[in-house]
């Protein structure tokens, strides 16, 4: 089957960075999505990796290793507004996603 | 364009009612899905269309599910004789072709089944 898991919870401080880690079951997939949801709002799209390797998009940058089966989500300069839910989810053919089940960042002053 | 729309926001229901739920995408986006996200999960896919064409449903649409898209526009989504386990955001997100670049969702239906 296909599973994504990811920590449940993070909690950092204001200025520093975080790194949420997802790990992952899967086969034949086009590449791994991070997105950022606020309670009650639509999920947004933060960054996309198609092949191995490091993108950067701003505060916030994105890694895949697909032979570790392993991707992560590095946060820099956190502010107060960057508490949300982060999902991980990788694409399939059609665009079909799978997601993980969600980290919740809590950001602290 | 101010993105993907969804309507309505918010929907309660009493259990055995059917519903149905309305999903405008960005309008030059070919494709259009459905997802099911409850309390404390990602989201889940339900199903997809390529323009008018349903090209794929999961095995979490059951036959009391149905998806349309008659003109390749807006989505309907209705769900006969609700059960209280059908209580959910729905969600729809659409795109053009298959890059995760630029796929957008919506704010989503809440449907809670009394």
């Amino acid at each position: 089957g296909q599973s994504l898991e990811q920590p449940s919870e993070v909690t950092a401080v204001e200025g520093a960075i975080v790194q949420i880690n997802c790990t992952y079951q899967t086969s034949g997939f086009y590449g791994l999505s991070w997105y950022q949801q606020h309670d009650g709002g639509a999920p947004t799209f933060l960054s996309y990796n198609a092949l191995d390797g490091l993108e950067e998009t701003g505060r916030f940058s994105s890694f895949l290793s697909r032979s570790d089966s392993y991707g992560y989500l590095l946060l820099q300069e956190l502010q107060m507004k960057d508490s949300a839910s982060y999902f991980c989810a990788v694409s399939y053919q059609g665009g079909k996603l799978i997601f993980g089940q969600g980290t919740e960042l809590s950001v602290k002053p | 364009d101010t993105g993907v729309s969804q309507d309505p926001r918010h929907k309660i229901t009493k259990r055995g009612q059917n519903v149905t739920f309305r999903c405008d995408p960005i309008s030059e986006h070919n494709r259009l899905y459905w997802y099911r996200q409850t309390l404390g999960q990602g989201p889940e896919f339900l199903t997809y269309f390529q323009n008018e064409a349903q090209l794929e449903k999961s095995r979490l649409l059951s036959d009391r599910f149905s998806a349309e898209r008659p003109k390749g526009s807006f989505s309907t989504l209705e769900i006969q004789r609700t059960e209280q386990g059908d209580s959910a955001m729905y969600l729809c997100a659409s795109s053009l072709g298959e890059g995760a670049v630029g796929y957008t969702f919506g704010s989503g239906t809440r449907l809670t089944v009394v």
